[in-house]
């Protein structure tokens, strides 16, 4: 069983176009996240939700529009893709805690547009 | 604001060679430390953690200690196999409450290569 799943795992676009990054997780967890990974593979938070709100929103440009149907559901929609933003997405989740923000992660998306 | 450093790479070995890749952070309040591992093509794996100071994580051959006094978490392995190429990342967890709460803080990220 996949813990942390995102489809598709890769996507190929034109500027201009509209695409949605689908992830879903199966571990109970109340807190998901998006993080963007350049193509230097530095890794960047983007935004997070727990139990389907709105917690962090790091500057992202508004044409990324995050989507929490339920606690195990968190979809990126992104507007209007531009050349940069070519990169891997990956989707994580965690519980609430504390004592241990350990993060699971997804496989990732990589999308590229041309 | 939080911030993680790590040792530039790439970083090439070959078999049964020590490996440390150092990892030096910034944060306000009393952090979780990570070391996350990236395979080829795959997502991130939490390869071990430390919530607390002097806390020792282990796991598969790899240890970190969480150093406050020196704000560091170096990860080692005594002996490493053609299996542990991959990317590795140090992070850093937001423990205190407020908006970064659950966000980690990444490093820029290690290559390793080890040759048979």
């Amino acid at each position: 069983d996949t813990a942390v799943s995102q489809t598709p795992k890769y996507l190929v676009t034109q500027m201009g176009n509209d695409k949605s990054i689908k992830c879903e997780q199966n571990l109970g967890h109340d807190t998901m996240y998006w993080y963007k990974q350049d193509s230097k593979k530095f890794l960047k938070i983007m935004f997070s939700y727990n139990n389907k709100e709105l917690i962090i929103n790091e500057t992202v440009p508004n044409r990324f529009s995050p989507k929490s149907p339920d606690k195990a559901h968190l979809n990126l929609h992104i507007n209007s893709l531009e050349l940069g933003d070519s990169a891997v997405y990956f989707c994580a989740s965690s519980h609430w805690d504390r004592l241990n923000t350990e993060a699971f992660f997804g496989q990732g998306t990589r999308l590229t547009v041309v | 604001g939080n911030s993680v450093t790590q040792m530039e790479g790439p970083v090439t070995l070959s078999e049964e060679a020590f490996l440390t890749i150092n990892c030096t952070y910034t944060a306000t309040g009393y952090p979780s430390l990570f070391w996350y591992v990236q395979y080829p093509g795959e997502g991130l794996q939490l390869l071990l953690k430390a919530t607390k100071a002097d806390d020792k994580g282990s796991n598969k051959g790899f240890e970190a200690t969480y150093r406050k006094e020196t704000t560091s978490f170096h990860l080692e392995k005594g002996s490493v196999q053609v299996s542990d190429s991959a990317v590795y990342f140090c992070a850093l967890g937001a423990n205190a409450g407020g908006t970064s709460y659950g966000k980690l803080t990444f490093g820029q990220g290690t290559i390793l290569t080890v040759h048979p």
